[in-house]
């Protein structure tokens, strides 16, 4: 059981847009940066937004990260079926067993 | 460019102990914390442990406190995980991964090191 709640799997057509959520608490989303990560089959994850909303050079504009409260939200428009993959938010948890979590993680697939 | 290696993985049995290494090349190593991310085997992403960049900081997930810790040697641009008390559940690919950006906003990844605790 992951601290940081996400939908197992999301999909949709090529060039249709998914958002992805990430639901937390106060000790974690609530008061600390988000970033998403998206991890390819086989390989290691790779950042996508960091700052709960920063992209960092690279990463296209397709993709977008926002935060309300406690919850945080990977936007993709545009899809593509190289967006196939699972995608992983992650932040810092302030309470006592402070420490990093990640969400369970989402596979998006692209019909 | 920045490149993070992992070596150290490896096949142990449970109770046994393992040492990690993480070789860092292209930034300055002793300007960022640094973390030990893994992912078991068809399972999602789970942080481990983290390191201050002089070392003076060290933070663990609890499932591992007392039996893993965590180092680094800015001379070296290393960092390490001693993993001690090694049980089934430890089995995943061990990611080295640099905290780049604020709260584990983690902005490089080693290709990762399996690790199988198995008898």
């Amino acid at each position: 059981q992951s601290v940081l709640t996400q939908p197992p799997s999301v999909s949709a057509a090529p060039g249709q847009k998914v958002t992805i959520s990430c639901s937390g608490s106060s000790s974690n989303v609530g008061n600390n940066y988000v970033s998403w990560y998206q991890q390819l089959p086989g390989t290691a994850p790779k950042l996508l937004i960091y700052d709960d909303n920063k992209r960092p050079s690279g990463i296209p504009d397709r993709f977008s990260g926002s935060k309300s409260g406690t919850s945080a939200t990977l936007g993709i428009t545009g899809l593509q079926t190289g967006d196939e993959a699972d995608y992983y938010c992650g932040t810092w948890d302030s309470s006592l067993s402070a420490g990093g979590v990640f969400g369970g993680g989402t596979k998006l697939t692209v019909l | 460019e920045v490149q993070l290696v992992e070596s150290g993985g490896g096949l142990v049995q449970p109770g046994g102990s393992l040492r990690l290494s993480c070789a860092a090349s292209g930034f300055t190593f002793s300007s960022y914390w640094m973390s030990w991310v893994r992912q078991a085997p068809g399972k999602g992403l789970e942080w481990v442990a983290n390191i201050k960049q002089g070392g003076s900081e060290k933070y663990y997930v609890d499932s591992v406190k007392g039996r893993f810790t965590i180092s680094r040697d800015n001379a070296r641009n290393s960092m390490y995980l001693q993993m001690n008390s090694l049980r089934a559940e430890d089995t995943a690919v061990y990611y080295c991964a640099r905290e780049g950006n604020r709260d584990v906003g983690i902005d490089y990844w080693g290709q990762g090191t399996l690790v199988t605790v198995s008898s």
